[in-house]
């Protein structure tokens, strides 16, 4: 089972912040919180990871609260090609690779 | 960087068909993943190869699901007999543990629709 839990779906008008939350309270001090996105009729794409600071790349901003009990993902500017559904996840970095384990998501929907 | 590729990326058969679907994942990349998701819920893992070894099909329903890893590159998904409850898409992905850091890379999936 997924170990997160988020909105299932929300909007965000075009050109504004899209501040997508993910509540992950069970969260163990090895896990990361991956996030990743699925536009219709695609393969999930990956965005960021982190593992307790703050991260920021070209894609988005993840803010991880200090007790990592929750995080936010932010999309700066959003635009209508942001409309997908946005998977927020927990896994074990070990140095090996491994599965993810993809909640419901939440589908957020970008409006002119 | 070429992506990974999968085909077809359409299928329509009838029950208790077999069908198949291939992959190739991005160069260099040793971990390759399979994931079935059904229409309104997330990916889930079938099979994980690690080169042209399983690393985990736990959730690889065996009796009529198979697949394998040719030579550590390409690989191919079967499903024989097929039954209605595989309608979903099949995603392939790939991933490498470049600086330490495992970033999955999918493919644009085969929707299979069971009659």
């Amino acid at each position: 089972d997924a170990k997160t839990t988020q909105p299932t779906s929300m909007d965000c008008a075009e050109g504004r912040a899209a501040n997508l939350p993910c509540n992950h309270s069970t969260i163990s001090g090895n896990e990361y919180v991956y996030w990743y996105r699925q536009i219709h009729s695609q393969g999930p794409q990956y965005i960021i990871h982190g593992l307790k600071n703050n991260e920021t790349n070209e894609m988005a901003s993840l803010i991880i609260t200090e007790d990592r009990k929750s995080s936010t993902l932010i999309l700066p500017h959003a635009t209508l090609r942001d409309t997908a559904v946005y998977y927020c996840i927990v896994r074990p970095y070990s140095g090996n690779t491994g599965k993810l384990i993809f909640g419901q998501g939440t589908t957020l929907q970008v409006k002119p | 960087e070429a992506g990974v590729a999968q085909s077809p990326r359409y299928k329509i058969i009838e029950k208790r068909q077999s069908v198949a679907f291939w992959c190739n994942p991005i160069s260099g990349h040793a971990t390759l993943y399979w994931y079935q998701q059904i229409l309104g819920q997330g990916p889930k893992l079938l099979i994980q190869f690690q080169n042209n070894g399983v690393v985990d099909d736990s959730q690889l329903p065996k009796d009529r699901f198979s697949a394998e890893r040719l030579k550590g590159v390409d690989s191919t998904l079967k499903i024989q007999p097929a039954k209605l409850e595989d309608s979903a898409v099949y995603l392939c992905a790939s991933s490498s543990l470049a600086g330490g850091v495992d970033t999955q890379y999918f493919g644009p999936g085969t929707r299979l629709t069971v009659l």
